[in-house]
């Protein structure tokens, strides 16, 4: 069954200081993995796309990292602000024409001063 | 561009009515889709379209029913309400899968509570 784990459920960082969200997935056959950011009341807005042959990729202060052999991922988040506040989600697609995106449950980061 | 537009914002049902949640999208994506997420879970594909006249079911397609006249439009109807309706909906679009950039947009949501 394609599945999308994240960890943790939850976290809470002071302001300044770095993190890292993991994800893990079964989804197979694996075509690319994107992160996304999802404010409080808002849609998801993507961060990263990775395909397969991709180990790293940045966006800003946003760095994602995929290990398609291990079937994991992470998303780095460097010096946080009290913006970066928001649910993270971890979504793979499948390489099988419309196969729907998978979605993780996300982890829910807090941001505090 | 607007990007992805949802309508309404919120709603309140009562058991058994209907109604339609709108969605318009003014960036020429051929591929639209129906999301809906619930508290602490991962979104949940409802039905998605690859262009006007042409739907298919996704995941969680059960009391709901969507249409596709033209490639701006994809309204989500809902009838008979139930409460395991209660939701975030989320409208999305995007262009054809398979093409590398192929990012999905994300409306801002539709809140809606069925009591």
């Amino acid at each position: 069954k394609n599945q999308v784990e994240q960890s943790p459920q939850s976290l809470i960082i002071l302001e300044g200081k770095n993190c890292t969200l993991q994800c893990n997935y079964t989804v197979s056959p694996f075509s690319n993995l994107r992160w996304y950011k999802q404010d409080t009341g808002r849609g998801p807005v993507s961060l990263t796309i990775m395909t397969f042959s991709e180990n790293t990729k940045s966006n800003g202060r946003y760095t994602a990292t995929l290990d398609a052999d291990t079937k994991q991922s992470s998303l780095h988040i460097t010096a946080s602000q009290l913006s970066d506040s928001a649910s993270y989600i971890c979504v793979v697609s499948a390489r099988s024409g419309n196969t729907p995106l998978v979605f993780g449950k996300g982890t829910r980061l807090s941001v505090i001063a | 561009n607007a990007g992805v537009t949802q309508t309404p914002k919120f709603r309140i049902l009562k058991i058994g009515q209907s109604m339609t949640l709108q969605c318009t999208q003014d960036m020429n994506h051929n591929y639209m889709y129906w999301y809906r997420q619930d508290p602490g879970m991962g979104l949940k594909l409802i039905y998605y379209s690859v262009g006007a006249g042409i739907t298919d079911k996704g995941e969680v397609p059960n009391g709901y029913n969507v249409s596709r006249s033209t490639t701006e439009d994809f309204p989500l109807r809902l009838e008979l309400a139930a409460p395991s309706q209660t939701s975030v909906y989320f409208c999305a679009s995007s262009y054809p899968p398979g093409q590398y950039s192929y990012e999905q947009y994300f409306g801002p949501g539709t809140r809606l509570t069925v009591t």
